[in-house]
């Protein structure tokens, strides 16, 4: 167990169809980076949050919005969902932003499936 | 801009035979390296790291060395095991305009085979 937690591990919607996607980081750590993993596009950077804050944005498209919450959770909320969608999705925490470079801690990720 | 490029596979090894897998970056200034590997199911997992050039990163075996004057990052062990079958990212960390997001390689499925 990583201490980064994401729910749900599998989500199967329909096209047009909008979802939420849920991440704790680990205890102490104020940075939350989502990724999108798909096997033509790898690994894709898709936001970052620092403390509640928006820090970078990455190749998220604009049906895709993400925030953190005061208890810095987060979550990734995907809208009017295509088929190539469908990835699997990580979420990542780091312990402070621009500070001794020890990389993330992912979660094990949410398949999301577009049908 | 930043980028990360490694060795496509599938690599398919005997067990312990040697093993590389090649990164090399792009990136202005000094930016940290890293190898994270993937097992089937799971998220990523740091496999090892370094910060500044010439610094060797190990773990569990495997090493790779920051050379700055070819921009490489190369992956070795020196004798793979079944257990080592996964998915090998190469990636890098520049603060420079990034605000530190890690960009990865594209990934390498390394297979060994008793």
């Amino acid at each position: 167990d990583s201490g980064v937690t994401q729910t749900p591990k599998h989500l199967i919607t329909a096209t047009g169809q909008r979802v939420t996607l849920r991440c704790s980081p680990r205890s102490g750590d104020l940075s939350v980076y989502w990724y999108q993993q798909s096997l033509d596009q790898g690994l894709q950077f898709l936001i970052h949050y620092y403390n509640g804050e928006e820090r970078a944005k990455g190749n998220i498209l604009e049906r895709f919005s993400a925030q953190q919450f005061p208890d810095l959770h987060s979550e990734l909320n995907l809208s009017s969902l295509e088929l190539g969608d469908s990835a699997l999705y990580f979420c990542a925490s780091s312990a402070v932003k621009g500070i001794g470079d020890y990389g993330y801690t992912f979660g094990s990720g949410t398949r999301l499936t577009v049908v | 801009g930043n980028s990360v490029t490694q060795m496509e596979g599938p690599v398919t090894l005997s067990e312990e035979a040697f093993l590389t897998i090649n990164c090399t970056y792009t990136a202005t200034g000094y930016p940290s390296l890293f190898w994270y590997v993937q097992y089937p199911g799971e998220g990523l997992q740091l496999l090892l790291k370094a910060t500044k050039a010439d610094d060797k990163g190990s773990n569990k075996g495997f090493e790779a060395t920051y050379r700055k004057e070819t921009t490489s990052f190369h992956l070795e062990k020196g004798s793979v095991q079944v257990s080592d079958s996964a998915v090998y990212f190469c990636a890098l960390r520049n603060y420079g305009g990034s605000q530190g997001n890690l960009i990865f390689g594209k990934g390498t499925k390394l297979s060994v085979k008793p």
